[in-house]
Formats: C-alpha cells, sequence, structure tokens
C-alpha cells in the first residue's frame, strides 16, 4: 500500500538550532517524494523534491531508498521557518496522483 | 501567472443541506484535484481529473460528493446531503502536462457543517 508517515505532530526547536522533520513512505516502485509548505494564512505551496537535489530557504532533503526515508533538514533554523510542512509521494503506480502525510507543524522559538 | 482560485472561501451549513464549491484552475494546466483535509490530516485525494475525463475517483464517497469538469477547465464539487464529518478544507489544484507532479494550490473552501 502506498502511504507516507510523518511520525512528528508538532516539533519545536530554538532559532539558530538545527531542525530535521521526519518522512517514510511505502511505495511499490519508484516514487517522486515532495515536502510541501504551509505557512500561516497562506496556501499550501511545493517547497522542494527529491529530483531537484536542491536547496531551498536552507532545507534540503534526501532521499534514502533502504530507509525509505525523505527527511527535511536545516541546519540553523530561523522564526520565519514556522509553518505546517508535508511529505508527498507522487508516482504512476495505481494511477499518477500524489499522496500527502499528516504534516509537521513546525515552530521556531526566538 | 494567476493561482488556482476556489470560492467561496468560506461555508456553513446544516447537516443534510447541500453544498458546492467552484474551482479555477491555472490557465493550461491540464489536470485537476480535489482535496479533503479534515483538521489535523494531510490533504486526501478526492477526485482527479485530466482534462474533463475524470482518472481516479476511488476515494470519493459518491452517494454524497459528485464532481464534474465541464469543457475541461472549471471543476465543481458537490456535496448532497452533507454530514458531519464533512467538516474540512477543500482544496483545488492543478498541475500541468509536461510536470504533473508539481502541484499547485488553491486557497482551500472551509466547510462546516452543524
Amino acid at each position: 500500500a502506498q502511504r507516507v508517515t510523518q511520525p512528528e505532530k508538532l516539533l519545536s526547536v530554538f532559532k539558530g538550532a538545527p531542525v530535521e522533520l521526519k518522512c517514510n513512505y511505502s511505495y511499490s516502485g519508484s516514487p517522486e517524494l515532495f515536502w510541501y509548505v504551509q505557512y500561516s494564512r497562506q496556501r499550501l505551496q511545493l517547497l522542494l523534491r527529491h529530483i531537484s537535489r536542491e536547496s531551498i530557504k536552507g532545507f534540503t532533503a534526501d532521499l534514502n531508498k533502504g530507509e525509505t526515508s525523505f527527511h527535511l533538514k536545516k541546519p540553523f533554523a530561523q522564526e520565519e521557518d514556522s509553518a505546517m510542512y508535508y511529505c508527498a509521494l507522487s508516482g504512476s503506480t495505481g494511477g499518477f496522483k500524489t499522496i500527502f502525510g499528516a504534516g509537521t507543524r513546525l515552530f521556531v522559538k526566538a | 501567472e494567476a493561482g488556482v482560485a476556489q470560492s467561496p472561501r468560506y461555508k456553513i451549513i446544516e447537516k443534510r443541506q447541500s453544498v458546492a464549491f467552484w474551482c479555477n484552475p491555472i490557465s493550461g494546466h491540464a489536470t485537476l484535484y480535489w482535496y479533503q483535509q479534515i483538521l489535523g490530516q494531510g490533504p486526501k485525494l478526492l477526485i482527479q481529473f485530466q482534462n474533463n475525463g475524470v482518472v481516479d475517483d476511488s476515494q470519493l464517497p459518491k452517494d454524497r460528493f459528485s464532481a464534474e469538469r465541464l469543457k475541461g477547465v472549471d471543476s465543481t464539487l458537490k456535496i448532497q446531503p452533507a454530514k458531519l464529518e464533512d467538516s474540512a478544507v477543500y482544496l483545488c489544484a492543478s498541475s500541468q502536462n509536461r510536470d504533473w507532479a508539481t502541484i499547485y494550490f488553491g486557497e482551500g473552501s472551509w466547510l462546516t457543517v452543524v
């Protein structure tokens, strides 16, 4: 079964501290993995995708196929990073659709 | 580039009443999605259109939910009759053929069923 699991509902860190938001997935095939972010009063938007191998707003994510994980990391959290983060998976198995995890709320304290 | 437009933004109805949500995707985007997001959960795909054809509606409660995308552009999602558990944000999203996996979301339509 296709599934995206984000084990933490809430993650609270101090400004300047490293942050890691966890994402594990279950998928039979080769999925594409994404992180979406929703800032307060804004729409859900794409943050990054694994095939781009980019760093967006200081965030990076590495796809680990052995551990079926796609954790989101940032070495030094900023207050403006406070938001809701969703891990998502897309693929052709079962149809070309995207499924989302339950989300992790990141709160960066001053 | 204009984003995905949705209306109404907020709706409160009584159970057993009906409600309809409208969505206008980004111009040129062939794929349109309706997601349901219940408080504390991630978005759940209800239905996916490719142009005006349905690609996936496996999680759409067809006894009460219906959706259409006439002419392959705008879409309407209807709930009739509504139940308390339908209280959620209904997100419309779209993507283009050459990059179908990058999804652009609307601001959502917040439904409260009382």
